[in-house]
């Protein structure tokens, strides 16, 4: 079964300082790629995916995150993040693309301290 | 998009007792249905999912079942709940994974006591 790892179960940040979270898959084939973010009291949304094409994806709210074949990865980054940046972010992996299966990671907390 | 409607969103239920978590859809036909588990720190664990009425795929053996009687209802069900079944119960949408998103409702928290 695939598996997806995320490395930071908890962040804290001050207003903004740049973000990295890492996340790592363990499929060897075609995958699609997302990540997804939680708000405090809100349901899951999409932020960015990835299908295929430029491995450098752009999604809401001044997020990003790079597709690195060779490392397994997907790191999610944005420069600057503010405290309604604040939020549970999850990575998730359909493997193999186009499958039902869509696997998510264990999360990262992100607190931004004003 | 699609709306995910869960009902009821908080449920309190003895040791043994049965379970219904209901799921229905709106705007679109067809979808790809999923039951997620979220626990804290644990992220989200794939349950079920159904890619059309009466079809159903267990991703863990458990205490739970899922049917789907209609083209856009979920249904989560337990004939006796145990304290383990206790957590956040996400049902998910989806047209396609490899051309979408998949859209969540507000979840259903299941306190088993």
């Amino acid at each position: 079964a695939q598996s997806v790892s995320q490395h930071n179960h908890h962040v804290i940040l001050s207003e903004a300082a740049s973000l990295e979270l890492g996340c790592n898959y363990s499929y060897g084939g075609t995958v699609n790629l997302f990540w997804y973010v939680q708000y405090p009291g809100q349901h899951l949304q999409l932020l960015l995916k990835y299908f295929s094409g430029d491995p450098l994806v752009k999604g809401i709210k001044g997020f990003e995150a790079e597709f690195i074949k060779s490392k397994f990865s997907f790191n999610l980054r944005k420069p600057s993040v503010q405290w309604s940046d604040t939020a549970e972010y999850f990575c998730a992996v359909n493997a193999p693309a186009g499958s039902y299966q869509l696997t998510f990671g264990k999360g990262t907390k992100l607190s931004v301290i004003p | 998009s699609q709306t995910i409607h869960q009902w009821p969103a908080t449920l309190v239920q003895p040791v043994g007792s049965p379970l219904s978590l209901e799921c229905t859809v709106e705007g679109t036909s067809n979808p790809n249905l999923y039951w997620y588990r979220q626990a804290a720190g644990r992220g989200l664990q794939l349950l079920f999912y159904s890619v059309g009425i009466g079809q159903i795929s267990s991703e863990v053996p458990q205490n739970l079942s899922a049917s789907r009687p209609q083209d856009r209802q979920f249904i989560l069900s337990s004939k006796k709940l145990l304290l383990s079944d206790s957590g956040f119960y996400l049902c998910a949408s989806t047209r396609a994974l490899n051309t979408g998103e998949l859209f969540f409702g507000e979840g259903s928290r299941l306190t088993v006591l």
